[in-house]
């Protein structure tokens, strides 16, 4: 079982709704990620949170919007999403020793429909 | 058998035979390496790293070998099992920050 779980699972929204994805890992991990998903795709990274910080915004549109409120949960806020922004979002947590990293954990992902 | 990442994305392979599947990374400053399992519907599940000053690593019916010189890295899958189905993706660290690129992956499918 993964210790990052992503709530919801599954979300269907329209273009013009606001919708949240929460993340959330109680591994002590200071550093943490989302990545989006195409269908027989590798991830694609997003955004790093480093000591609660966003340390890299990968050009990602600003209909997708990260916060951190704490050093346990990511959100990322979507508006105006598009159709092709369907996929599945990935969640990720790793600990951080200084400028140092360990691996990638892994949620089971939200899988979001665009329609 | 074995895959060739970009060129060959699926590799078949019989049940008990061994698995080779290769990557190619991209920068040469990356420092860390991991190779994930993804089943269908699932997230990512690590299975083995390594970082830049060693060449090779070995964990359970896992080695992963790591040459810096041209770039690539590949995961040896000894015994493979049905259970190793899944898709494959090697990650490099890459940057001054803490973010992981992945490599386009490759599909494993063991025939019993």
């Amino acid at each position: 079982d993964t210790e990052v779980t992503q709530t919801p699972k599954h979300l269907v929204m329209g273009m013009t709704n606001k919708k949240s994805l929460k993340c959330e890992q109680h591994m002590g991990h200071r550093a943490m990620y989302w990545y989006k998903q195409k269908a027989k795709k590798p991830p694609e990274l997003m955004f790093v949170y480093s000591y609660e910080k966003l340390s890299i915004n990968e050009s990602v549109p600003s209909r997708f919007s990260p916060e951190c409120p704490n050093s346990s949960l990511l959100n990322l806020h979507l508006h105006a999403l598009q159709p092709e922004d369907s996929a599945l979002y990935l969640c990720a947590s790793s600990q951080l020793w200084g400028a140092s990293t360990g691996e990638l954990f892994f949620g089971e992902g939200s899988r979001l429909t665009v329609l | 058998g074995e895959s060739v990442g970009l060129h060959l994305p699926t590799l078949s392979v019989q049940e008990g035979d061994n698995s080779i599947i290769n990557c190619a990374y991209s920068n040469s400053a990356s420092d860390y390496f991991i190779w994930y399992k993804q089943e269908s519907g699932k997230g990512p599940q690590f299975i083995i790293d390594i970082r830049s000053n060693m060449d090779k690593r070995q964990g359970q019916r896992v080695t992963v070998l790591l040459n810096k010189t041209v770039k690539h890295l590949s995961l040896q899958i000894a015994a493979t099992q049905p259970g190793d189905s899944a898709v494959y993706f090697c990650a490099e660290k890459s940057g001054a920050g803490n973010q992981f690129y992945f490599g386009t992956g490759t599909s494993l499918t063991v025939i019993p």
